[in-house]
């Protein structure tokens, strides 16, 4: 079972690029969401949607974009990456918001 | 506003002694509350949620509504234990907001 991956797992970006994180699930569930992980923050929410070509902001959405065209896959986009988007990114899904969410394994992301 | 607050970073104990991890929460409805655990190397993954009320790897946690309170406990902390806690609230809308997290580290 694949579950939710993420791609890439690691990535270098200079400040000012742009580039999209994918994820896919094959769980068929509805909600799906983003969220990056920081030293002493913990997991802060970014963007979430809860069904194909519904999407909202999470905690922090400034510099983020997200689309949801089909259900299996939720890419964030970094416009113009800056140095402050440094962190591992966190896919999730689950058939709510209630249910048990499923992660993927992280995208570790260093904007130099 | 919502808040999940876990006051220890680190949480250092011996094998074989309890362990609890603190949680408190701030909502004013009805809330659902979970555990997280990631160990090393490995994805982020359910423990346990009060819903359920079981006992997941020893681990048991009860709601404590008038403590806005979701302690996760353990009466025997096993090496194997050592990982990153996160503790976890859905408030019934489509957000589920996360704790900063508790490092358990079970020396030997």
């Amino acid at each position: 079972n694949a579950g939710v991956t993420q791609t890439p797992k690691f990535q270098v970006l200079k400040t000012g690029q742009s580039m999209t994180l994918q994820c896919a699930q094959d769980m068929n569930h509805e909600y799906m969401s983003w969220y990056r992980q920081d030293p002493g923050m913990g997991l802060r929410l970014i963007h979430y949607s809860v069904g194909a070509g519904i999407t909202d902001q999470g905690e922090v959405p400034n510099g983020y974009n997200v689309s949801r065209s089909t259900t299996e896959d939720f890419p964030l986009r970094l416009l113009s990456a800056a140095p402050s988007q440094t962190s591992v990114y966190f896919c999730a899904s689950s058939d709510t918001p209630q249910a048990e969410a499923f992660f993927g394994q992280g995208t570790r992301l260093t904007v130099v | 506003a919502q808040r999940v607050t876990q006051p220890e970073k680190l949480l250092s104990v011996f094998k074989g002694a309890p362990v609890e991890l603190k949680c408190n929460y701030s909502y004013s409805g009805s809330p659902e509350l979970f555990w997280y655990v990631q160990y090393s190397r490995q994805r982020l993954q359910l423990l346990l949620r009060h819903i359920s009320r079981e006992s997941i790897k020893g681990f048991t946690a009860d709601l404590n509504k008038g403590e806005t309170s979701f302690h996760l406990k353990k009466p025997f902390a096993q090496e194997e234990d050592s990982a990153m806690y996160y503790c976890a609230l859905s408030t019934g809308g489509f957000k589920t907001i996360f704790g900063a997290g508790t490092r358990l580290f079970v020396k030997a």
